[in-house]
């Protein structure tokens, strides 16, 4: 059965920290990884992986894929309040997409 | 530029009885797909219309079934309602012509089963 397992479930850490979050996932047709950020309702898009090794950046966050050993982390470096959410990740496979149970941040002041 | 638009916001229903949530994909999108959020998960994908045809399903029971429209807005219907229900429905929308995998989601749907 397909899955997408996110680790750790949760973190706590203070505002200037670098964190990492880790994706694993076996799902079959693998098409791409998606990193998304959810605060309240709809998750907002960060980052798509299609390649293995070939590093996603966007400002502070950066992500990047291992198709080989079926991984994904994302980082987040010099973590502000506003990054605290919910970051998911996501494994579209054939025309589904499956979403781990995701990763709740908590930066604090 | 729309994004994309779901109604209602919130829903409270009773056990037994259907709903009809509506979604409007963003512009220029093609391609919608359902999920349901329960508390404290991820979204569980229910499944995905498109050309007016369901294109592929999850796990879900056949109380849960959805329609295409040919201005590729989607409903997604569940009858006999259960408390288990109960969840934030999100629908996001998506390009066939465009990146694989990059959907855009609606606000969501707050469906409350008592």
């Amino acid at each position: 059965e397909d899955k997408v397992v996110q680790s750790p479930l949760s973190l706590v850490v203070h505002e200037g920290d670098t964190v990492t979050l880790n994706c694993s996932y076996e799902v079959t047709n693998f098409r791409s990884l998606l990193w998304y950020k959810q605060e309240k309702k709809a998750p907002t898009f960060l980052f798509m992986l299609t390649s293995s090794g070939i590093e996603k950046k966007s400002g502070r966050l950066s992500s990047i894929l291992d198709k080989k050993e079926l991984f994904s982390i994302l980082n987040i470096t010099a973590t502000q309040t506003g990054d605290s959410a919910i970051y998911l990740c996501a494994v579209t496979g054939g025309f589904k997409t499956i979403f781990g149970a995701g990763t709740r941040l908590f930066v604090k002041a | 530029d729309a994004g994309v638009t779901q109604s209602p916001t919130h829903l409270i229903k009773t056990r037994g009885q259907q709903v009809t949530l509506r979604c409007s994909p963003k512009s220029g999108h093609d391609t919608v797909s359902w999920y349901q959020q329960a508390l404290g998960q991820g979204p569980q994908f229910i499944f995905q219309y498109y050309e007016e045809e369901e294109r592929q399903r999850g796990n879900f029971p056949d109380r849960f079934s959805g329609h295409q429209f040919p201005n590729y807005s989607s409903e997604l219907n569940v009858n006999a309602l259960l408390l288990g229900d109960s969840a934030l429905y999100l629908c996001a929308s998506s390009s066939s012509r465009g990146a694989q995998g990059e959907q855009y989601f609606g606000p969501g749907t707050r469906l409350t089963v008592t």
